[in-house]
């Protein structure tokens, strides 16, 4: 059973169209880190969540955080070529014995087309 | 900041042989983590060290690999005989700060095929 649901699995869109992609899980994290993947290549930090309900704002893209911090999601707007890549949600999970590992989705895999 | 660097890029091996990777964090950061991930996954947790204390492996860990991270600063990655099934992007990720916060930078990872 995946601890963290990432939906859609993948995503093929025009130029310009905006698009919504959800993090979701039945146990609270005590943060949530979204992450971009090129092939080949490390997972890029994007952005950190922190508080339930929390909205974060970076130039297209908006990054939320559920009030139970169980969920998030990130939207994109106006999507570029650029923004093309697999797009990874991370959860710290919330219990004294975790020693900070990250708990990953399985990933969206975003293609957009000029 | 330099960030987090792994070597080699990639690796490829014959079943049965032995590989080692090695990885450097930020400068700063006292917690180093390993992360395996296939094709079409995420990443998942193999093994955690702050400073040079191993203090969480994963079940996923077996008997054939091993980590260090002798002087708290670089870490290696030992994979024992190795099988097709190891064939994998091995991730390295650093962090400091408070845990449950625990903003971790991944290098680039390495690599492994095994034939």
């Amino acid at each position: 059973t995946q601890l963290l649901e990432q939906s859609p699995q993948f995503l093929s869109i025009q130029e310009g169209e905006n698009l919504t992609v959800y993090c979701n899980s039945s146990s609270v994290f005590s943060s949530l880190q979204w992450y971009r993947q090129e092939p080949g290549e490390g997972p890029v930090l994007l952005v950190t969540v922190v508080t339930g309900g929390e909205v974060k704002k970076l130039k297209r893209l908006t990054f939320q955080f559920g009030d139970a911090r169980k969920d998030s999601s990130l939207h994109i707007t106006a999507a570029q070529p650029g923004d093309t890549g697999l797009y990874l949600c991370a959860g710290v999970r919330n219990y004294g014995g975790s020693q900070g590992n990250l708990i990953f989705g399985k990933g969206t895999k975003l293609s957009v087309k000029p | 900041d330099t960030g987090v660097s792994q070597d080699p890029r990639h690796k490829i091996t014959k079943r049965g042989q032995n590989v080692t990777f090695r990885c450097d964090p930020i400068s700063e950061h006292n917690r180093l983590y390993w992360y395996r991930q296939t094709l079409g996954q995420g990443p998942e947790f193999l093994t955690y060290f702050q400073n040079e204390a191993q203090l969480e492996k994963s079940r996923l860990l077996s008997d054939r690999f091993s980590a260090e991270r002798p002087k708290g600063s670089f870490s290696t990655l030992e994979i024992q005989r190795t099988e097709q099934g190891d064939s994998a992007m091995y991730l390295c990720a650093s962090s400091k700060g408070h845990l449950a916060k625990n903003i971790q930078y991944f290098g680039a990872g390495t690599r492994l095929s095994v034939l």
